[in-house]
């Protein structure tokens, strides 16, 4: 079975840009996780969907922003970027209750110029 | 306070010695501890699973919980330098149907041939 993807693997912008990252989870998985990963900060959860519906955000502003799709792909949307957006964007899939366990993907590294 | 607090390291140990990595927590409302190894450019992969106080063995690697003392512990034996890595602890657990992991910072862990 295929693993989580995230499509780009890198990423170049600058300021005030905005940019798309997609991830795709595991066949039959249905909620799809956004974390940021950063040297200081660590692993932060961004959001969670499940079945196209925002379940659970974490404390980030309203510059970041998600969708899920039908077949379960997600989507990640950061407006206005910042320096400081610059990380690591992984997704986590699972099979979306309360006691399932997350597999994660390779990440999307993002540099903010 | 971060709601999981983790030694970042680095710790370096020499082949076949015993690892101890270890975690506090402050969030009671934990239900599920997880382990996860990452390498370097990689996206987090999930080790160990414990969901009660006690311990859980898998091969080399043993999760220890203790709710009591909100402390919890990864060890691994006869460590080989293929466990170098960093190793994110996580807890997580709330509400029917939704969740959220809130990770510590990670241990980077290097084994010396």
């Amino acid at each position: 079975k295929a693993g989580v993807t995230q499509t780009p693997r890198y990423l170049i912008k600058t300021r005030g840009q905005q940019v798309t990252l997609s991830c795709s989870p595991i066949s039959g998985h249905r909620s799809v996780s956004w974390y940021q990963q950063t040297p200081g900060q660590g692993l932060q959860f961004l959001f969670e969907y499940f079945s196209e519906t925002q379940r659970n955000k974490g404390n980030f502003p309203g510059r970041f922003s998600g969708r899920q799709f039908s077949n379960s792909r997600s989507e990640m949307n950061v407006s206005t970027l910042e320096l400081g957006d610059s990380a690591l964007y992984l997704c986590a899939s699972s099979n979306g209750g309360s006691q399932e366990t997350q597999y994660f993907g390779p990440g999307t590294r993002l540099l903010v110029l | 306070q971060k709601e999981v607090e983790q030694d970042p390291g680095p710790l370096s140990v020499p082949e076949g010695a015993i690892v101890s990595l270890n975690c506090t927590y402050s969030n009671s409302a934990f239900q599920y501890f997880m382990w996860y190894r990452q390498y370097s450019r990689k996206g987090p992969e999930l080790l160990m699973y414990t969901y009660s106080s006690g311990n859980k063995e898998d091969g080399r690697f043993t999760a220890q919980v203790d709710k009591s003392s909100k402390y919890i512990s990864l060890f691994i034996r006869d460590s080989q330098p293929s466990d170098s890595a960093t190793y994110l602890c996580a807890g997580g657990g709330s509400g029917a149907g939704s969740y959220q992991l809130t990770f510590g910072k990670g241990t980077k862990l290097s084994v010396i041939p």
